[in-house]
């Protein structure tokens, strides 16, 4: 059975850094691309990053680059996003998904992990 | 702002059909593959149709998917109480090189 578990969301400040985490299980991880996609309270969905399965491709939205890195380590089927320089409108449900290809947005989710930029 | 269009909301009666497009362009819908999802309140995404028209296991036929150059729409059967959610179109831009996701459309059960 497929499962993608996200942990490290919270409060931080404006400005702050947080890294979120997600631990896939169920699936051979290096063999999908994995995706970050959240979603503001009442909002609708925005897609954020994606890596390849090697981790060697990756691609960010506007919103978010030069400030979020995505990465993976494939010996701990983890995915990880480091969020840095956290604004407001930052603030989110944060999304994992697994994709057959880096150019998919997500065939299998995880739960979700909340974060919130407050001062 | 979403690059996919959706109308904000469908409503139709138990057992009846509704229908939700999703309107993009030549960068995306029209020349990318497109993903369905529903989101029941307080929960994940969960995929419904991929590839524009194709079903994972699990996924009842009465959920349908198809694509017309630079619109895709997913169609609902048999409409049920519990399909009340929240639907969502996905793909990817080739000029943005990102995913996007459409508006949302919220579908009603009367």
């Amino acid at each position: 059975e497929v499962q993608l578990l996200e942990s490290g969301g919270g409060l931080v400040h404006p400005g702050g850094s947080l890294r979120l985490s997600c631990a896939a299980s169920g699936f051979t991880f290096n063999n999908y691309a994995m995706t970050w996609v959240r979603q503001a309270p009442g909002k609708g969905l925005e897609w954020v990053s994606v890596i390849s399965g090697s981790g060697g491709t990756t691609y960010y939205a506007d919103a978010v680059k030069g400030r979020f890195t995505i990465s993976r380590d494939n010996s701990k089927n983890t995915l990880y996003l480091q969020m840095n320089s956290l604004r407001a409108e930052d603030t989110a449900v944060y999304y994992c998904a697994k994709d057959r290809t880096i150019f998919g947005v997500g065939d299998y989710w995880g739960q979700g992990s909340l974060v919130t930029v407050s001062s | 702002q979403s690059v996919l269009t959706q109308p904000p909301s469908v409503s139709a009666a138990p057992g009846q059909k509704v229908t939700i497009s999703c309107s993009g362009g030549s960068s995306n819908i029209e020349n990318n593959y497109v993903s369905w999802y529903q989101q029941l309140p307080g929960t994940a995404p969960k995929l419904l149709i991929y590839d524009n028209n194709e079903r994972p296991s699990g996924i009842p036929d009465r959920f349908s998917g198809s694509k017309s150059g630079t619109s895709a729409i997913l169609g609902i059967t048999g409409l049920q109480t519990g399909d009340e959610a929240d639907y969502y179109c996905g793909t990817w831009d080739s000029s943005l090189s990102a995913g996007v996701f459409g508006t949302g459309t919220k579908v009603t059960v009367l």
